[in-house]
């Protein structure tokens, strides 16, 4: 168990839908990373938080929104879903933005 | 998205075989990582690397960042079949984003 908790663990929904993930980091991790896995790719970086603020931003949609909260947990939230959204959507979090991240089980989305 | 060259894309060997695997970039990473997923499983993290020419070793893993920077090595000695899944790499860069980009990742198979 890494201590990062994410819920839910899967989510069917349907196209037009909109969706929140979230993340719960390690207890004294600053730092959150969102990244997407598409069935048998690698990993694609979302966005990452660090203490409350963005720091970094990758391939994210426009339909795609996240932010870190005061306790430090995440939500990423994606509107207006596409069937091709469906993937593998993981969190994972760090003490500091240059130390070692650790994955969470991930969420499952899937968009009929 | 950007991603990292790891190669080989995928390995069947015999159980008792070494293991070799890279992850090279055209730029030059402050940190590199290592991971092991399973099939619907969260990156759970094996080594992570500091310093360049940094040796680093996980059991019968051992990793080492590449003295220039632009890659990094694993190695799995006398390989089990529980070795069996996908390795990913990720380097996090010196642009000063923080963000960590994964290898295309190396699917290995053991056979008993």
């Amino acid at each position: 168990d890494s201590g990062v908790t994410q819920t839910p663990k899967h989510l069917i929904t349907a196209t037009g839908q909109r969706v929140t993930l979230r993340c719960s980091p390690r207890s004294g991790d600053l730092s959150v990373y969102w990244y997407q896995q598409s069935l048998d790719q690698g990993l694609q970086f979302l966005i990452q938080y660090y203490n409350g603020e963005e720091r970094a931003k990758g391939n994210i949609l426009e339909r795609f929104s996240a932010q870190q909260f005061p306790d430090l947990h995440s939500e990423l939230n994606l509107s207006s879903l596409e069937l091709g959204d469906s993937a593998l959507y993981f969190c994972a979090s760090s003490v500091n933005m240059n130390t070692e991240a650790f994955f969470g089980q991930g969420t499952r989305l899937t968009v009929v | 998205g950007q991603q990292l060259n790891q190669s080989p894309q995928s390995m069947f060997i015999q159980e008792g075989e070494d293991v070799s695997m890279n992850c090279t970039s055209s730029s030059i990473f402050n940190t590199w990582l290592w991971y092991k997923q399973d099939p619907g499983e969260g990156p759970v993290l094996l080594i992570a690397l500091y310093k360049a020419g940094e040796l680093t070793s996980n059991g019968r893993l051992t990793a080492q960042f590449g003295i220039t920077r632009k890659d990094s090595f694993l190695n799995i000695s006398a390989s089990i079949p529980s070795d069996v899944g996908i390795y990913f790499c990720a380097g996090q860069s010196t642009s000063g984003t923080y963000k960590y980009i994964f290898g295309t990742g190396t699917r290995l198979k053991v056979l008993a």
